[in-house]
């Protein structure tokens, strides 16, 4: 198995564009789909990127994820930052029916 | 629209076991698989098993083996979580997390969580 590692907590102010990152400790990352999650306080968390790059439907396009081989890892870009997008951001992939989750990063929004 | 609902906060005293419900609705019950999250308080996200509502086939993370039982009713389309020997860990908000795509892989649609807490 494998594990996801992500930055505790990232910090960038309203408009501008935030970057988390999630690093797989071995194995591709390019081997099994790369879905994030989004997580306010007090509620479930939502899809927000599925299969490295998607956007499910209702998800505004301020939000895009891609992976990088070199890197080896997934990050989640967030532009024209909101007030509203501080939460909790999850990576997460899976490994013969196994999930795994990043430790999650908190975004605050200055 | 797709709904997971689940049963309410229990409060369990640690050695007894929970049971937590999820009933589905807004989709074909048997198609898509039923992972479970759950989350210590002011913790990540911890991947606990799945359940195919179809076969009734499982599979649990390596922590919960022994100690965890899925099961589904389909008629009701409820799925059910049970976790035996409870100890203070366990204490934790506990997600149904409908499983869509390639090996189930995507949470597309989540409860709204159930609120587990052990205590003496």
């Amino acid at each position: 198995n494998f594990m996801l590692t992500q930055p505790p907590s990232v910090s960038e102010s309203p408009g501008k564009t935030v970057t988390i990152s999630c690093t797989r400790s071995s194995g591709s990352v390019a081997d099994n789909s790369v879905q994030w999650y989004q997580q306010r306080p007090g509620s479930a968390p939502i899809l927000v990127i599925y299969e490295d790059d998607q956007r499910p439907s209702g998800v505004p396009d301020r939000f895009t994820g891609s992976i990088d081989s070199s890197s080896n890892s997934a990050s989640l870009f967030i532009s024209g930052l909101k007030n509203e997008d501080e939460a909790n951001y999850y990576c997460q992939s899976h490994y013969k029916s196994v999930w795994v989750f990043g430790g999650g990063t908190k975004l605050t929004v200055l | 629209q797709v709904q997971l609902v689940q049963s309410g906060a229990q409060v369990k005293k640690p050695g007894a076991s929970v049971k937590v419900s999820c009933k589905a609705s807004g989709y074909t019950f048997i198609d898509y698989y039923i992972q479970w999250v759950r989350q210590a308080p002011g913790q990540g996200l911890e991947w606990m098993g799945w359940i195919n509502p179809d076969s009734g086939g499982a599979k649990f993370a390596q922590g919960f083996q022994g100690r965890v039982t899925m099961t589904t009713d389909t008629p009701t389309t409820t799925v059910y979580l049970e976790l035996t020997t409870l100890t203070l860990d366990d204490t934790a908000m506990y997600y149904c997390v409908r499983g869509s795509g390639v090996s189930y892989s995507i949470g597309d649609y989540w409860g709204q969580g159930a609120l587990v807490i052990v205590s003496s």
